[in-house]
C-alpha cells in the first residue's frame, strides 16, 4: 500500500526555521517526484514545487522560490520541506504528494497519492 | 500562467440529484486535467485523471468529460458521502501545475 507519512503539527514565532517531512512507503520512492502543496486556512490549493527523488533535482513556484526549499533524502525515503525564516503569512496545512507522471513529468503529471497534510502555524 | 476558473463556488444539492461543475481553462489545454474531491480535515483524494479516465476504486458515479478550454465533472446521483470541495487540476503548463478555486458542495 503506498502511504505517505508526513511530520507533526508546528507552532513557531515569526523568524523561526523549520523542516517538515514527509516519508513515503509501498513503492520505489526514487521512481516518482513528490511535489509539495499549501492550503492557507479556507483556501484553496497552491502547487509549491516539486523534486525528483533520484538526484533531487527541484522545480519551484515563482511563488514560492526563494522561500521555502524543498530537499530528499532518498536512503530513508523522505522529502522535506523547509523555511529558514518563517512569517505569519506562512500558516498554512501543507500536503505532499506523489507524482504519477507516466515516464516524464516533463509531460504530464497526476497527483495520485497525498499526504496527511502537516499544519504550520507561525504566531508571536 | 494558465488560469483555472471552477463554477460555481458553492452548489447545493438533493441526495440523488445530478450535480455538475464546470472548470474552464485561460488557454487550450487539451485534456491535460484531473479532479480532485476534498472531504473536510482531510487530504486531496483523485478521483478523475486525463479530463475522462476514473481513477481505480472511484465510484461510476463520478465522470468527467471535455477538452480545449472546457471541462465538466459529474456526479450522477449524490449521495450523502460526496460533500466535499473539488477541484480541477491543469498540468499543460509544465512544470508548473495550476488548480481552480474549488467548489464546494453541499446537501440541500
Amino acid at each position: 500500500e503506498v502511504q505517505l507519512v508526513q511530520s507533526g503539527a508546528e507552532v513557531k514565532k515569526p523568524g523561526e526555521s523549520l523542516r517538515i517531512s514527509c516519508k513515503g512507503s509501498g513503492y520505489s520512492f526514487t521512481s516518482y517526484w513528490i511535489s509539495w502543496v499549501r492550503q492557507m486556512p479556507g483556501k484553496g490549493l497552491e502547487w509549491m514545487g516539486r523534486i525528483d527523488p533520484s538526484d533531487s533535482y527541484t522545480n519551484y513556484s515563482p511563488s514560492f522560490q526563494g522561500h521555502v526549499t524543498i530537499s530528499a533524502d532518498k536512503s530513508i525515503s523522505t522529502a522535506y520541506l523547509q523555511w529558514s525564516s518563517l512569517k505569519a503569512s506562512d500558516t498554512a496545512m501543507y500536503y505532499c504528494a506523489r507524482l504519477d507522471c507516466g515516464g516524464d513529468c516533463y509531460v504530464r503529471v497526476v497527483v495520485d497519492y497525498w499526504g496527511q497534510g502537516t499544519l504550520v502555524t507561525v504566531s508571536s | 500562467d494558465i488560469q483555472m476558473t471552477q463554477s460555481p463556488s458553492s452548489l447545493s444539492a438533493s441526495v440523488g440529484d445530478r450535480v455538475t461543475i464546470t472548470c474552464q481553462a485561460s488557454q487550450d489545454i487539451s485534456n491535460y486535467l484531473n479532479w480532485y474531491q476534498q472531504k473536510p480535515g482531510k487530504a486531496p483524494k483523485l478521483l478523475i485523471y486525463d479530463a475522462s479516465n476514473l481513477e481505480t476504486g472511484v465510484p461510476s458515479r463520478f465522470s468527467g468529460s471535455g477538452s480545449g478550454t472546457d471541462f465538466t465533472f459529474t456526479i450522477s446521483s449524490l449521495q450523502p458521502e460526496d460533500i466535499a470541495t473539488y477541484y480541477c487540476q491543469q498540468y499543460d503548463n509544465l512544470p508548473a501545475i495550476t488548480f481552480g478555486q474549488g467548489t464546494r458542495l453541499e446537501i440541500k
